[in-house]
């Protein structure tokens, strides 16, 4: 069954940049999408981007001048880096995986909260 | 952006009840919508898929239902493990977006 686990620092200043990871547990990040997903405190849920097991990416406009997704395939996990972060950079951010058979997310991680904060 | 705007933002409910919970996406994603159960403080948990596709280990009590722009999530009998919030997500296009939620509370 596979098993998704965010990690990273919980605190992050204003400017500078949030870095988390997601390792994938009990299967292979091949040949499927990963995506990040973050939820901002009593927010809706707001997607941020996507990573396929290539490299290829697709973000969400409004965040896109500030985030990269990386994967790396032989420690069987991606990344997420999101620069200049500011106070509504507050969230849980959750990792999540696009299902090959259905095209939604189907398995997703319990979460990490990150906190901008000076 | 695909907007989806879910109806209501809160509903109280008691155990038995029927309840349904309806997205409402800007334009057409023909069925391209998923259903997701999130509790306080824990991941969501995938429902539905394709409009109406249960996911696997998903109580039969939950369904599915709608095509373009109306969908519906329908509990048939309240259980007391379903109080909880309930998004629903397009996946037609890019960006990917969420309704913002249907609280559902007991009554």
């Amino acid at each position: 069954q596979v098993q998704l686990q965010e990690s990273g620092p919980g605190l992050v200043k204003p400017s500078e940049t949030l870095s988390l990871t997601c390792t994938v547990s009990g299967g292979s990040i091949s040949p499927y999408y990963w995506s990040w997903i973050r939820q901002a405190p009593g927010k809706g849920l707001e997607w941020i981007g996507y990573i396929f097991y290539n490299g290829n990416t697709n973000y969400n406009p409004s965040l896109k001048s500030r985030v990269t997704i990386t994967v790396d395939t032989s420690k069987n996990q991606f990344s997420l880096k999101l620069t200049s972060v500011i106070a509504a950079d507050t969230a849980v951010y959750y990792c999540a995986r696009k299902s090959h058979s259905s095209g939604a997310f189907d398995v997703w991680g319990q979460g990490t909260m990150v906190i901008v904060f000076s | 952006d695909i907007q989806m705007t879910q109806s209501p933002s809160s509903l109280s409910a008691s155990v038995g009840d029927r309840v349904t919970i309806t997205c409402r996406a800007s334009q057409g994603i023909s069925n391209y919508l998923a259903w997701f159960q999130q509790k306080p403080g824990k991941a969501p948990k995938s429902l539905i898929y394709a409009a109406s596709s249960l996911q696997s280990g998903v109580p039969s009590r939950f369904s599915g239902s709608g095509s373009g722009t109306d969908f519906t999530l329908t509990i048939s009998s309240l259980q007391p493990e379903d109080f909880a919030t309930y998004f629903c997500q397009h996946y037609d296009s890019y960006p990917i977006t969420f309704g913002q939620g249907t609280r559902l509370e007991t009554k």
